[in-house]
């Protein structure tokens, strides 16, 4: 099956400062990849995705590369504040039923 | 909307004790899914359904079973309580289809002694 491996586990980076989180899949038939942000007490919020055909994706501050060659894809945060603090998942989703397979999360905090 | 709404919140059992988690989504989703979430690792699937009256075994199925009789309600049971599930569980739903995102539940924490 899909394995997930993401890296780091935790980040610490100042405000204003950029953050960049990466992820490896391992199934080459995985052709789409969602990320999610998770405040505490809360359930996992989708913050972008990315499908299979397109390589970069953009959406503000966030903004996500997919390589398909190398397997990986990665989540980049620009201009971070406080709120932006949270644990981030990655994931990769194969087969029919688009079953995700996430990674172990990366605990981000933004520092003033 | 409400979106995707789990019910209880939190809950505390005793090993051996049975309960059911309900999940109720009012997006009119095809595709609902249960997953678990442990400290170091991730959110793992446990079942997940493709429509109304099918379900189908994820990644960790032991010690549950699932029922959708209904398109926007999927249960999870526990029929004997164990420590081992003590975890957090989220639901989540889909439109369907192979690139759709998932929106997810707030999550029921569960305790078992």
């Amino acid at each position: 099956g899909e394995n997930v491996e993401q890296h780091p586990s935790t980040l610490s980076v100042q405000e204003g400062d950029s953050a960049v989180i990466k992820c490896t899949y391992s199934d080459s038939a995985s052709n789409y990849f969602p990320w999610y942000k998770q405040e505490l007490g809360k359930g996992p919020q989708l913050i972008i995705d990315i499908r299979s055909n397109v390589g970069e994706k953009k959406d503000q501050r966030i903004a996500v590369t997919l390589n398909k060659t190398a397997k990986h894809f990665s989540l980049h945060i620009t201009e971070t504040q406080p709120e932006d603090s949270a644990v981030y998942f990655c994931a990769a989703s194969t087969g029919t039923a688009s079953k995700l397979t996430f990674g172990t999360g990366t605990r981000l905090q933004v520092t003033l | 909307n409400a979106g995707v709404t789990q019910t209880p919140k939190f809950r505390v059992l005793k090993t051996g004790q049975s309960m059911t988690l309900l999940c109720a989504q009012d997006m009119n989703h095809e595709y609902m899914y249960w997953y678990r979430q442990d400290p170091g690792m991730g959110l793992r699937l446990i079942h997940y359904s493709v429509g109304e009256g099918t379900t189908a075994k994820g990644e960790v199925p032991d010690g549950y079973n699932v029922s959708r009789l209904k398109k926007q309600n999927f249960l999870l049971g526990l029929e004997s309580a164990a420590p081992s599930q003590t975890s957090v569980y989220f639901c989540a739903s889909s439109k369907g289809g192979t690139d759709q995102p998932q929106h997810f539940g707030d999550g029921t924490r569960l305790s078992i002694l």
